[in-house]
């Protein structure tokens, strides 16, 4: 069956360190991958698009890979601070860039002064 | 510029009765897209639209769910005979353009409560 998968539990790291949160999925073939922030009570922000052929993406302190041969993404935040505690949402096309996407269960990320 | 809005925020229901949640996308954006997002949880594919046409509404429940996007811009999202289960944040989001899956805009979601 299909699955997207991320670290379930929290993720609390130090301010300034790099934080990494991880997306698996199965018995995909995904043409893009997406990261999303959601802070509570809203809805998730866009952040970064990247395709099946780009191995890897940055915006500011944002990076992320995307390996379709060990199906994971990887989703970096450089010299982290508190405002950056949120969750963060993987989210991906079945196959061919289709519209419908399907998002994983988000990965809490506290930074912590 | 406006964001995407939702009305009502909130809306608590009796079950059995029947509610039609609204979103507004972005001017000019023309997907429409809507979701189910449960506490903890990402948000659950519903179903979407270009333009007027609904393009998949394989995410619907069952057939007491069902939307509508007749000029291609504002949505409603309509449950009839609410049940208990169907309590959760529904979120609406669009995007630009149509073809892929692109960068989508939340709305602000409404919170049904059905007692």
């Amino acid at each position: 069956s299909q699955k997207i998968e991320q670290n379930s539990e929290a993720l609390n790291i130090q301010e300034g360190k790099t934080a990494t949160l991880t997306c698996n999925y199965t018995n995909y073939s995904p043409a893009y991958l997406q990261w999303y922030r959601q802070d509570p009570g809203r809805g998730p922000v866009f952040l970064l698009l990247i395709r099946e052929n780009e191995k890897e993406k940055r915006k500011e302190r944002l990076k992320v890979t995307f390996d379709t041969t060990l199906k994971q993404s990887l989703f970096h935040i450089t010299a982290s601070q508190p405002a950056d505690s949120a969750t963060y949402l993987c989210a991906l096309d079945n196959s061919g860039g289709y519209q419908k996407v399907t998002f994983g269960t988000g990965t809490k990320l506290q930074v912590i002064p | 510029g406006a964001g995407v809005s939702q009305s009502p925020r909130y809306k608590v229901t009796k079950r059995g009765q029947d509610v039609a949640l609204r979103c507004d996308p972005i001017s000019g954006h023309v997907s429409l897209y809507w979701y189910r997002q449960a506490l903890g949880q990402g948000p659950e594919f519903l179903t979407y639209f270009n333009y007027e046409a609904q393009q998949d509404k394989s995410g619907l429940p069952n057939d007491r769910f069902s939307a509508e996007r007749p000029e291609g811009s504002i949505s409603t999202l309509t449950i009839q005979r609410t049940e208990q289960r169907d309590s959760a944040m529904y979120r609406c989001a669009s995007s630009l353009t149509a073809g892929g899956p692109f960068e989508q805009f939340f709305g602000p979601g409404t919170r049904l409560t059905v007692l």
